[in-house]
């Protein structure tokens, strides 16, 4: 199973909800990632977890709580997220980043795209 | 981390090679050279890497010049299912935080005509 799903696949939320994004993976990958992607623009990094552990916060703000709670699942809890929050929002596995591994690319799930109201 | 130029946007004829270009200047000894690609509506999908030598796979070959300041991403035969934005990143080559990081630039938005 090479395969990284991530659900919903879209969610709508208004500014006082909280909601949750869902990402699985089953390769044996210990490390997973959140991106967020705006329209035409690339993919940014948010968060990096490695073996179940927060490893790299890129200043994302605290509306946004990521949660590893296995090495097989990651989540991100949202609340009271803005209008400009709006995006699709990516999950990547790959193996252990921290040891020096020639076939150690990310593999992504399909995104949820996400609407706040 | 090295940054990359890529041209905005190539065309290219179905069932011709696409040659997709990339300037890394910047790059350091230990940085590898990984492409990705996004077709539309989906996530990105890993292509190839490479640190000094050229390299092949199922899907593409990889060009890097001696200097390693410019690479060149190719897909021999291209067909219409290749249409997508086309990523070259350099990274670290192993250790550190710094390792985990992707980080995308602007990319190249690939269209193979029928």
């Amino acid at each position: 199973d090479t395969e990284v799903t991530q659900t919903p696949k879209h969610l709508v939320m208004g500014m006082t909800n909280k909601k949750s994004l869902k990402c699985e993976q089953h390769m044996g990958h210990r490390a997973m990632y959140w991106y967020k992607q705006k329209a035409k623009k690339p993919p940014e990094l948010m968060f990096v977890y490695s073996y179940e552990k927060l490893s790299i916060n890129e200043s994302v703000p605290s509306r946004f709580s990521p949660e590893c709670p296995n090495s097989s699942l990651l989540n991100l809890h949202l609340h009271a997220l803005q209008p400009e929050d709006s995006a699709l929002y990516l999950c990547a596995s790959s193996q252990d980043f921290r040891t020096s591994s020639w076939y150690n690319e990310q593999f992504f799930g399909p995104g949820t795209r996400l609407t706040v109201l | 981390d090295a940054k990359t130029t890529q041209p905005p946007s190539m065309d290219c004829a179905e069932g011709r090679a696409a040659n997709l270009p990339c300037n890394h200047s910047t790059i350091s000894g230990n940085e590898y050279v990984y492409w990705y690609r996004q077709i539309h509506s989906q996530g990105p999908q890993y292509i190839i890497h490479g640190l000094k030598n050229n390299e092949t796979n199922e899907m593409a070959s990889l060009i890097i010049t001696e200097d390693r300041k410019s690479s060149t991403l190719i897909l021999p035969h291209a067909t219409l299912r290749d249409t997508a934005v086309y990523y070259c990143i350099v990274r670290p080559s192993a250790g550190g935080t710094s390792y985990g990081k992707l980080t995308f630039g602007q990319g190249t938005i690939l269209t193979v005509h029928p």
